[in-house]
């Protein structure tokens, strides 16, 4: 399976700054996915990255608030922006290898 | 919209018995079937999958079964172990893109 690294692994952020998070891959892909988990919460997906083109928001997900960047097929990155409180969460990227998602470790971002 | 519904929300079984997770899904496009297992802190990590074209399938102590008719698939632990406590998570989808189910918190009593 792909391996992904993931960083940071965690940050604690002043409300109404940004934070960029950076996803690796070992392997050409060609869509990574960006996916946020509240606490004790189910995954939920942000947006889908290809390379080359725009990312693909989900319902309630927007651009302005979380812009990704797509570079190349190994890379990505998700901005969480502008944040709140309400953005404290788990950040995971993901690619999807042969099917079922490789996930990486995740961002645990705390916003006071 | 796409819907996965899992129950139950937790389970506390005597180690050595079984447990069973059900989740059932709404759209019917739905072909692929995967079970991730999360423990506290970690990222998910798949542990069993099945397609549409499959009724069962096993892997030593975990088997999913999936009717496709209803909707619904399970998740079955057998010989439960300490070390199987954790969040289990469905998903159904389909090219590339799933939906979650709420997640299961398991715990085995030693």
């Amino acid at each position: 399976s792909a391996v992904i690294s993931q960083k940071p692994s965690r940050d604690i952020c002043q409300r109404g700054t940004s934070l960029t998070i950076q996803c690796q891959v070992d392997s050409q892909v060609t869509m990574m996915f960006w996916y946020r988990q509240q606490p004790g919460q189910s995954l939920t997906l942000i947006a889908t990255a290809n390379q080359g083109s725009e990312a693909t928001y989900e319902s309630g997900f927007v651009i302005d608030k979380f812009p990704i960047s797509r570079p190349n097929l190994t890379f990505s990155t998700l901005t969480v922006s502008n944040m709140s409180p309400e953005d404290s969460s788990i950040y995971l990227c993901s690619v999807d290898w042969n099917y079922g998602y490789t996930f990486g470790s995740g961002t645990r971002l705390t916003v006071v | 919209g796409e819907n996965v519904e899992q129950h139950p929300s937790t389970l506390s079984v005597q180690e050595g018995d079984s447990a069973v997770i059900k989740c059932t899904y709404s759209d019917s496009a739905s072909n692929y079937f995967p079970w991730y297992k999360q423990e506290l802190g970690k990222r998910p990590q798949l542990i069993i999958d099945i397609r549409s074209n499959v009724g069962e399938k096993k892997d030593q102590r975990i088997a999913v079964t999936l009717n496709k008719t209803a909707k619904h698939f399970s998740l079955h632990i057998t010989e439960t172990q300490p070390e199987d406590s954790a969040v289990y998570f469905c998903a159904a989808g389909s090219t590339y893109k799933y939906i979650f189910g709420t997640g299961t918190r398991l715990k085995v009593l030693a």
